[in-house]
This record gives structure tokens, C-alpha cells and sequence, in this order.
């Protein structure tokens, strides 16, 4: 089945800097990747997703890449703001219909 | 809009009963999906129904069931359960139609088993 692998695991950075969370697949048949933001107390939201015909996609502060080739996809949030500290979930899908695939989790804390 | 609506929030509940957990997806959504987080484990998808029929399941064993309704709301059931069950469930609803829309979670059951 599929394997999605998430680094870092936890990542700390400044008000202003920029974060950046790298995930990995197995299935070359995932066609779906979305990313998710989880805070506490609360089920995750999605914030941004990619599908394999495309390789990048930008919201606002957010973007992610795709790489099909290498079988990565990442996650940039720039200008960071206290307000994006919650854990990010990548996942895949595609080769099983709608179940996600999720990697485990980065923390990311980001001080004023 | 409403989003995913699940009842009930938190649950406590000893090893050898049996439990269900209730979602209630995004009006028009017709597609649910479960899933348990662990800190172990993540998330881990459990299974997901569409027009009430179990169109795709995880590699959990047989006393996780669900079933869905035909206003697209969502059950699901452990039975005998163990100390390893303790977890968050979490429902996706999802529009159902097409490839792979985006699934919107809601905020999740707490289930602990003493």
C-alpha cells in the first residue's frame, strides 16, 4: 500500500521566516495530494491541495510543489505569523478511491 | 453552510463494550469517510461509504463497522473494545461525485477505553 513519509517532525521559526515541510510517496498511482492544518482540540482543515497533472500551486503565503518524478511534493508557508503554529499533515491518494494516505505530522511552532 | 457535525465528542467507555460514533457530513456531500488518530499512529483511514453501500476499507479488523444512511449520515461501531481503541475518530464528508474532491473533516470523537 501506500507510504507517506513527512520531515521534519517538528520545526520551529521566527515571525517572518519561511517554513517548509517535505513529504514523500511510494504509490506512483497517488494523484491527489493535500495538505492539512491541525490545532488543538480540532479535526485537520485543509489548506491547500495539488493533483499530479499540475506542479505548484499557490493560496496567498502558501504554496505547494510536486515533484512525480522523485515522488515528492512540499509544503512552503512564507512570512510566517504566530497563528500558523499547528501540526501539517500531508497525505496521498488515488490508487484506493478517496482514502488519504496521511504522513505523521509536523509540529511547527513559529515566536513572535 | 454547516460543516461535519460529529456526536458525540468525547466518550469514556471500558475494554469489552462496544460503541458508536455518529457524523453528519456537509449537506450535499454524499461520500464519508473515518478515520482513527493515534499518537502512534496518526491517522489511519478505517473505511468510507457513498449512497450507503461501503465503497472502500483500511486494514482495520471486523469489529470496526460502519454503515451510512440515506440522508448520507454516518455510524460507526466498535465492538469489544480493547485498551488500543482509545483514540480520535474522525469523519471526512467529501461531494462524492468526480475524482477525488477535497474532504472536509470534522472536529472529531475522543473515545477512551479504561
Amino acid at each position: 500500500g501506500e507510504n507517506v513519509e513527512q520531515h521534519p517532525s517538528t520545526l520551529s521559526v521566527q515571525e517572518g521566516d519561511s517554513a517548509v515541510i517535505k513529504c514523500t510517496y511510494s504509490d506512483s498511482a497517488s494523484n491527489y495530494f493535500p495538505w492539512y492544518k491541525q490545532e488543538l482540540g480540532k479535526g485537520p482543515q485543509l489548506i491547500i491541495d495539488i493533483r499530479s497533472n499540475v506542479g505548484e500551486k499557490k493560496d496567498q503565503r502558501i504554496a505547494v510543489t510536486l515533484n512525480k518524478t522523485a515522488k515528492h511534493f512540499s509544503l512552503h508557508i512564507t512570512e510566517t505569523q504566530p497563528e500558523d503554529s499547528a501540526v501539517y499533515f500531508c497525505a496521498a491518494s488515488g490508487s484506493s478511491g478517496y482514502a488519504l494516505n496521511f504522513g505523521k505530522g509536523t509540529s511547527l511552532l513559529v515566536t513572535p | 453552510k454547516a460543516g461535519v457535525t460529529q456526536t458525540p465528542r468525547y466518550l469514556i467507555k471500558t475494554r469489552g463494550q462496544q460503541v458508536t460514533l455518529s457524523c453528519s457530513p456537509i449537506s450535499g456531500h454524499r461520500s464519508v469517510s473515518w478515520y482513527q488518530q493515534t499518537p502512534g499512529q496518526g491517522l489511519q483511514f478505517l473505511f468510507e461509504y457513498f449512497s450507503e453501500t461501503q465503497r472502500n476499507k483500511g486494514n482495520f479488523p471486523g469489529r470496526f463497522s460502519g454503515r451510512q444512511f440515506s440522508n448520507s449520515r454516518s455510524e460507526m461501531n466498535v465492538s469489544t473494545l480493547e485498551l488500543g481503541d482509545s483514540a480520535l475518530y474522525l469523519c471526512a464528508s467529501n461531494v462524492g461525485g468526480g475524482s477525488y474532491n477535497e474532504q472536509f473533516f470534522g472536529p472529531g470523537t475522543r473515545l477512551t477505553v479504561l
